[in-house]
């Protein structure tokens, strides 16, 4: 059974930073991208960011509101996914998930299984 | 970026109904579309991938269709276990990029 399990979340002040973790079961981890996606409170869906896998050479994508602030990284050898966030504001407060990158044989990857998430808030 | 509108924002229906949620994106993703449901407290799960695929798993009342810039997802009979919040996302390129939300509430 796939299981991605977020950690780290918690209460953070405004220009701090964390490090979000996701222990991934289940399945071959370093085969896939895996991504994050937030939902602040009372809202939809944001993507945040994409890291692909050792054969596409990790590389990663992000969106432009956390671009430059956010890193995705990850470490195949422990199954893990990590999100490093700095200079972090008011609205990224969210709950942030980690999702599976799901190919299912076709070019485009998506968003094929997901965690239960983790709730960061930025407040003073 | 490509915008994903999903219309309507809310639905109020019945058990038994036939649902239909719209999902437009701003040029053509192909069918590089997925659907989510999600349920309050909980995380999205996929139900369609690719437009009109169904996930493993997931029940055969729910279908969608189309390509190009115009998608549906379709409950041909809403149950019980259906109310909650749907969303379309493509994946055809950067940033992923999702709708607002379909909140399928009971009438």
């Amino acid at each position: 059974e796939v299981q991605l399990v977020e950690s780290g979340g918690g209460l953070v002040q405004p220009g701090g930073s964390l490090r979000l973790s996701c222990a991934a079961s289940g399945f071959t981890f370093s085969d896939h991208y895996m991504d994050w996606v937030r939902q602040a409170p009372g809202k939809g869906l944001e993507w945040v960011g994409r890291i692909r896998n050792k054969t596409k050479s990790y590389t990663t994508e992000y969106a432009a509101s956390v671009k430059g602030r956010f890193t995705i990284s990850r470490d195949d050898s422990k199954n893990s996914l990590f999100l490093q966030m700095n200079s972090l504001k008011i609205e990224d407060t969210a709950v942030y998930y980690c999702g599976r990158g799901v190919d299912n044989g076709d070019p485009r990857v998506l968003i094929g299984h997901w965690g239960q998430g983790t709730l960061v808030t930025v407040s003073s | 970026d490509i915008q994903m509108t999903q219309s309507p924002s809310t639905l109020s229906a019945s058990v038994g109904d036939r649902v239909t949620i719209t999902c437009r994106a701003s040029q053509s993703i192909g069918r590089w579309l997925a659907w989510h449901q999600q349920k309050p407290g909980k995380a999205p799960k996929v139900l369609i991938y690719k437009a009109s695929s169904l996930e493993s798993g997931v029940p055969s009342r729910f279908s969608g269709s189309g390509s190009g810039t115009e998608f549906t997802l379709t409950i041909s009979s809403l149950q019980p276990d259906d109310f909650a919040t749907y969303y379309c996302q493509q994946y055809h390129d950067y940033p992923l990029t999702f709708g607002g939300g379909t909140k399928v509430e009971i009438k």
